[in-house]
């Protein structure tokens, strides 16, 4: 079965702190890995996907097959980088029209 | 750059009544998804359409229905609305089957 895990519901950090959200998945095939942030009562945005291996906002998120993770990293946090981050899964290339798959979120919250 | 347009923003309707909301995806995009996010929750798939059949069903209520028409804007009605289905309903598209979904602001239904 299909699953993602965000083990931590809440993470208050200061500014400036290094920030790392978790996400472990679970699933039998090859997946896509997302993640989505979703500021104060607007859309889920697109921050990352895996197979860009870009950094958007300074945050990174490398896949690691061995531990099903796909953690979320940034060295500097900011206030503006409260909000809500949902980790996403969905099948990979050859798996069809497969809808997304979303952990529970953490809400991050950086303190002044 | 379009992004994917919902309407109505906001829903009040009493219980037993009927909704109808609206998704028009990203220009060029054929497929179109279906999210419920109840208060605090994260959101939960649907229903999905590609090139206007469906595509893939999760958990949605037999008492809603959906469809995509031909200029692929999508529908999704609603009737005998419970307490329970007050939520945020998300629309996502994307370019293909499979390819990065992208979202729309939400409905934010409210049934009374």
């Amino acid at each position: 079965a299909q699953r993602v895990t965000q083990p931590e519901k809440l993470l208050s950090v200061f500014k400036g702190a290094p920030v790392e959200l978790k996400c472990n998945y679970s699933y039998s095939g090859s997946p896509e890995l997302f993640w989505y942030v979703q500021y104060s009562r607007q859309r889920l945005q697109l921050l990352l996907r895996h197979i860009s291996r870009e950094s958007i906002k300074g945050f990174t998120a490398d896949l690691n097959k061995g531990e099903t993770s796909f953690h979320l990293k940034k060295p500097f946090a900011q206030e503006e980088d409260s909000a809500m981050y949902y980790c996403a899964l969905k099948g990979g290339p050859g798996s069809g029209n497969t809808p997304l798959v979303f952990g529970k979120g953490t809400r991050l919250s950086v303190i002044a | 750059a379009a992004g994917v347009i919902q309407s109505p923003r906001h829903l009040i309707k009493e219980k037993r009544e009927t909704a109808t909301l609206k998704c028009y995806p990203i220009p060029r995009h054929d497929t179109v998804y279906w999210y419920q996010q109840g208060p605090g929750q994260d959101p939960q798939f649907l229903i999905s359409f590609y090139e206007k059949m469906q595509s893939d069903k999760g958990s949605i209520p037999d008492r809603f229905s959906a469809q995509q028409f031909s200029d692929y804007h999508s529908e999704l009605n609603m009737s005998s609305l419970e307490l329970g289905d007050s939520a945020l309903y998300f629309c996502a598209s994307s370019r293909s089957r499979g390819d990065t979904q992208y979202f729309g602001p939400g409905t934010r239904l409210t049934v009374l």
